[in-house]
């Protein structure tokens, strides 16, 4: 049963400290995206790779946040310095995006459980 | 900017009737749409979806339109059940620019009540 996994599910930190959240990819998949859940806004896209290649990050508060995938079964989102605004469910997906010029099946993304942020 | 709107937060309906929810777009580019559905502690799981080229999707209790001149999408759930309380969440990708890269709505919280 393939699914995407994300660690850890919960996390309470104080304001300042650093926050980095994991997420396991499905396996094969090659586009890793990241989504920051809030009521205002619904499902915000932070950052998504391709392939590990970061493809864009422009939804990410640059100075604080950074994403990476340092191999083919790790994504990592970290928040440093942690502030209180950042409380919120953050998600990772992935898809086997492929280069086809019409949208299709291939746009479905999957998601983790998510991780819930609370900074105090 | 929001480019794809989901204007009603909330929707409560009884069981066995039909549920719709509607979504609004405004990137004419758009030519794929999704829905996926949420429950509580959760991550959102895909549900059903439409390309650009048709108008209408069905599978089973559930079926997407798509009104392309209006930019309007909706889910029609018949009947409803009380598995179906989730949250809603409409989604847009535009295929030409080969992101997989969706636009998601704020989401509408349905209950269906027994």
């Amino acid at each position: 049963d393939a699914r995407v996994t994300q660690t850890p599910r919960h996390k309470v930190t104080e304001m300042g400290q650093e926050v980095t959240m994991r997420c396991q990819p499905i396996l094969g998949h090659n586009t890793v995206f990241w989504y920051r859940q809030t009521m205002m806004q619904g499902l915000e896209l932070l950052a998504y790779f391709r392939n590990r290649a970061p493809l864009d990050d422009s939804g990410m508060p640059k100075d604080r946040f950074s994403a990476e995938m340092p191999d083919a079964t790790l994504a990592t989102l970290k928040i440093q310095p942690s502030e209180p605004r950042d409380s919120a469910v953050y998600f990772c997906a992935s898809g086997l995006i492929t280069l086809m010029g019409a949208g299709g099946p291939e746009n479905i993304q999957y998601f983790g459980a998510g991780t819930r942020l609370s900074v105090l | 900017d929001q480019q794809v709107k989901q204007n009603s937060p909330s929707l409560s309906v009884q069981e066995g009737r039909i549920s719709i929810l509607n979504c609004d777009y405004t990137n004419s580019m758009f030519d794929y749409f999704l829905w996926y559905k949420k429950y509580p502690a959760e991550g959102p799981t895909f549900l059903i979806s439409i390309s650009s080229i048709k108008d209408k999707n069905e599978d089973g209790r559930f079926t997407v339109f798509l009104n392309k001149s209006a930019k309007h999408l909706s889910l029609h759930i018949v009947p409803s059940q009380p598995g179906d309380s989730a949250v809603y969440f409409c989604a847009a990708s535009e295929g030409s620019s080969n992101t997989g890269k969706l636009i998601f709505g704020q989401g509408t919280t349905l209950q269906v009540k027994p």
